[in-house]
């Protein structure tokens, strides 16, 4: 099993302040992902990265940023958190090869924004 | 736009049961549909994939039923058990020819098993 870790796994600010979630993997994995999941439940992909200084952003539009400078760090940046940022952020990372669809998720970040 | 129907949004059951969750696509260039399961205050963890190249796949007791031209699939858990009690969700993905880790998830069924 692959090793991803993120932190903090709660978080609670006030508007307007700057917050980095952390995301990193043991396993080198070049492929990183991040989910955003809402209170409905359903997950949709924000960013991606398929290797260090490569990053896309998902389906689902967001105001956050993502920096891939290092293999196994893949950190989630809001400069400016606002209430409707409040949600369930989820860091993944993908085995290599071609076929591999296996994606091994962290804990989450539980962010909420007043 | 959704592109991925996922019902029922619950589920409950008794022990020994057989819950089904159903999904259907809107995409036909999707090729890979896997299925994760998540426990409160955990992550998703993959819990069986299918390839639209064969119509049933099953691990241990874990099912999944794939009808390419109705563009469904469906997840059959046989025997459940109370530790089965999660969050399911299905979820669809097209390699485009460089990754399968752009999924495309249903919206997630709570699934409940009595003792």
């Amino acid at each position: 099993e692959a090793d991803i870790y993120q932190t903090p796994r709660y978080l609670v600010i006030g508007t307007g302040k700057k917050i980095t979630l952390e995301c990193s993997q043991t396993m080198g994995h070049d492929k990183m992902y991040w989910y955003q999941q809402d209170p409905g439940m359903e997950l949709h992909l924000i960013h991606y990265s398929y290797g260090v200084n490569s990053t896309e952003k998902g389906d689902l539009s967001s105001e956050s940023t993502v920096s891939r400078i290092r293999t196994e760090h893949f950190p989630l940046t809001l400069e400016s958190a606002r209430p409707s940022h409040t949600s369930q952020y989820l860091c993944a990372s993908q085995p290599p090869g071609p076929r591999s669809g296996k994606l091994f998720f962290g804990s989450g970040t539980q962010l909420s924004v007043l | 736009q959704q592109q991925v129907k996922q019902s029922p949004q619950s589920l409950i059951v008794q022990k020994g049961g057989i819950p089904i969750i159903n999904c259907a696509y809107e995409n036909t260039a999707f090729d890979y549909f896997p299925w994760y399961q998540q426990f409160p205050g955990k992550g998703p963890a993959l819990l069986i994939a299918i390839r639209p190249d064969v119509s049933e796949k099953k691990e241990g007791r874990f099912t999944i039923s794939f009808n390419k031209s109705a563009k469904q699939f469906s997840l059959h858990i046989m025997d459940s058990q109370p530790g089965d009690s999660a969050t399911y969700f299905c979820a669809a993905a097209n390699a485009g020819g460089t990754s399968y880790g752009k999924l495309t998830f249903g919206q997630g069924t709570i699934l409940t098993v009595h003792p």
